[in-house]
């Protein structure tokens, strides 16, 4: 079984580009999170996936990002006209969840995506 | 939302020394995990803790959720221990993670 699956490691792209980040999830894993982090921080939500169907988005998720999981297995995260601000590693998990507490929902992360914008 | 604090913020070791790393949180929880985040960034699974003790080797977590805090344990320390610790909390449904702000370890020779 291998584990969540991250792709690029990195993206170096000029302010005003638009980037995509995919994510592999573990297989079987019905829920999908993607974070960010900046340096010195921890990591902070940004949005979530149960299958398909997109659960909820952070405030932090402008209109400028958008995140899909089309067939409910891999996912991935645009990002539009970046900014210096995007600048930052985006994390992606996964989860195991069913209703009746089967599974712990613990979630595991993959390596990351760092984006460096000029 | 809930909210997590970790306390060192930095925590310097000799190799062999034995530590303890806190985590209050603000509200009940139903997910508490602790990781270790690797120098190329990945967030290693230490334990998933949300109430009780378990150990892992060298590693033991306990959360106390009536109190409303865990700590993680770290007994002779080596120079791989070294790296930033998070715990990160969920509360409600989604079972989303809400980090601490992470302690920084540094284990030296």
């Amino acid at each position: 079984d291998t584990g969540v699956s991250q792709n690029p490691r990195h993206k170096i792209t000029k302010r005003g580009q638009n980037v995509t980040f995919r994510c592999d999830p573990i297989s079987e894993h019905n829920r999908l999170y993607w974070y960010r982090q900046t340096l010195g921080q921890g990591p902070e939500f940004l949005t979530y996936f149960q299958n398909e169907a997109q659960l909820e988005k952070s405030r932090l998720l402008s209109d400028r990002f958008s995140a899909e999981r089309p067939k409910g297995s891999f996912s991935t995260l645009e990002i539009q006209r970046t900014e210096q601000g995007d600048s930052a590693m985006y994390l992606c998990a996964s989860s195991s969840w069913t209703s009746g507490g089967a599974n712990t929902g613990e979630l595991f992360f993959g390596e990351g995506s760092r984006l460096t914008v000029l | 939302g809930i909210q997590v604090e970790q306390s060192p913020p930095d925590l310097i070791l000799q190799e062999g020394a034995n530590s303890t790393l806190r985590c209050n949180f603000s509200d009940s929880v139903n997910n508490l995990q602790w990781f270790h985040q690797n120098p190329w960034g990945q967030l290693i699974n230490l334990f998933y803790i949300p109430s009780g003790t378990k150990q892992n080797g060298r590693l033991s977590a306990t959360t106390v959720a009536t109190e409303r805090y865990s700590l993680l344990y770290i007994s002779s320390s080596q120079t791989t221990d070294s790296g930033v610790y998070f715990c990160a909390a969920s509360t409600g449904g989604g079972n989303k993670l809400t980090f601490g702000t992470g302690t920084q370890l540094k284990v030296e020779l």
